[in-house]
Parts: structure tokens; C-alpha cells; sequence
């Protein structure tokens, strides 16, 4: 699996929108970019995902870059529930292994 | 729907002693099966994997093993805990054709004194 970069925290002001970058820059052409989030004491939840084109559904936003080297997971009202870990995965959409690297975790602060 | 069922939730455990956790996939057949384990503060690291009844693959050697008796199960287990086994173990399904590519457990906390 492609190598994924991201800070290691960040905090948000609660109703603003959060941006969440993630470097890809080895990221092969099947590779799909995959967002999960991680709740405190819960497992992982899926979020979002895309190959090259952006996506967006009821819970966030993934902008890829043209060059699919970086992507940005965009929450648009960010609450206090989002305050998690958001992990930024790149793999081939038919593997079955996930790789979980430390993730950001993300702060709402009220 | 698909239910994955994970228990226990919390287990606190001796050095030394056995150990059992089962996984339990509803709603769907033939899953690809998944045991994930996260140290405290880090992240989750893949431990083993099945395909099919019978078929385990292991991904990093330690004092754990892994069965799949049925096609919806999938057991972690171990003669002998050591301290180190301590953290949160999820485990995950994903179908033949699964989108998303993988669906978790709530996980069971270990710790063991």
C-alpha cells in the first residue's frame, strides 16, 4: 500500500469547517483513497472514500488533487461528536488488507 | 443488514493465562474476516485474516493464533498472555464485494496484570 502522511493533530472550532490533508505522493494509479474515523474506545468508522474524482456524502467531502498526491477530507459543520481520530488509508479498491497508520485526531472545541 | 458482534467488551486478565475472543458476522456469507489490535495512542495493526473456514493468515508472529470454525466466526485466542498482548482488539469484516472495503467491531479493551 501507497505511504499516507498527516498531522498528527489539529483542532476545529465547533460549527466551522474542519480540513483534513493527507499526502499520497507514491499513490498508484488503482489506488483508491479511504477515510475512516475512530471514536474514542469505539472501532473504526467508515467515512468516505474516492479514486480520482471528488466525492461527497452526507457526512463529509474528499477533494483529490489532479495529480492524486494529496486529498483533503472536509467536514463542513464540524460538531463536538466528530472530535476523533480520522485516518487517511490508499490502497487497491480489491485488496483486503486495511493498513492503519496514527491517524489525526481531530479536536472540536466548543 | 450486516451486524458484527464482538464480546467481550472489556476483559481483564492474568500473565499467563488463556485467552478467547470471538467475532461473529451477521447478515452476510463467506466474509473476509479481520483482527486488528491498537496499543494505546497508536495506531491499529492488522494481526491475521481469513478468506475461508480453515484458512488463516498471519501477519505479524507473536504469542496469538487465530481460527475461523464456522464462516461467520472468527476466534482469537492464546495459551499464555503476556503483558504485552495488553490493548484494544477490533475485529473486522469485508464482503466479496464490499464497499466500503471494511466494517469494525467495538472492539474488546484487554488488559492484563
Amino acid at each position: 500500500d501507497a505511504k499516507t502522511t498527516q498531522p498528527p493533530s489539529m483542532d476545529c472550532a465547533e460549527g466551522r469547517a474542519a480540513n483534513l490533508p493527507c499526502n499520497h505522493s507514491t499513490i498508484s494509479g488503482n489506488e483508491y483513497v479511504y477515510w475512516y474515523r475512530q471514536i474514542h474506545s469505539q472501532g473504526p468508522q467508515y467515512i468516505i472514500h474516492g479514486l480520482k474524482n471528488n466525492e461527497t456524502n452526507e457526512m463529509a467531502s474528499l477533494i483529490i488533487t489532479e495529480d492524486r498526491k494529496s486529498s483533503t477530507l472536509i467536514l463542513p459543520h464540524a460538531t463536538l461528536r466528530d472530535t476523533a481520530v480520522y485516518y487517511c488509508i490508499v490502497r487497491p479498491h480489491n485488496d483486503y488488507k486495511l493498513s492503519f497508520g496514527a491517524g489525526t485526531t481531530v479536536t472540536v472545541r466548543a | 443488514s450486516q451486524t458484527i458482534h464482538q464480546w467481550p467488551a472489556t476483559l481483564v486478565q492474568p500473565v499467563g493465562s488463556p485467552l478467547s475472543l470471538e467475532c461473529t458476522v451477521e447478515g452476510t456469507s463467506n466474509p473476509n474476516l479481520y483482527w486488528y489490535r491498537q496499543a494505546a495512542g497508536r495506531g491499529l495493526q492488522l494481526l491475521f485474516y481469513s478468506v475461508g473456514i480453515g484458512q488463516i493468515s498471519s501477519e505479524v508472529p507473536q504469542n496469538l493464533s487465530a481460527s475461523r470454525p464456522q464462516d461467520r466466526q472468527f476466534i482469537l485466542s492464546s495459551k499464555k498472555l503476556l503483558l504485552s498482548d495488553s490493548g484494544f482488539y477490533l475485529c473486522a469484516w469485508r464482503g466479496v464485494i464490499s464497499d466500503p472495503p471494511l466494517h469494525f467491531g467495538n472492539g474488546t479493551r484487554l488488559t492484563v496484570t
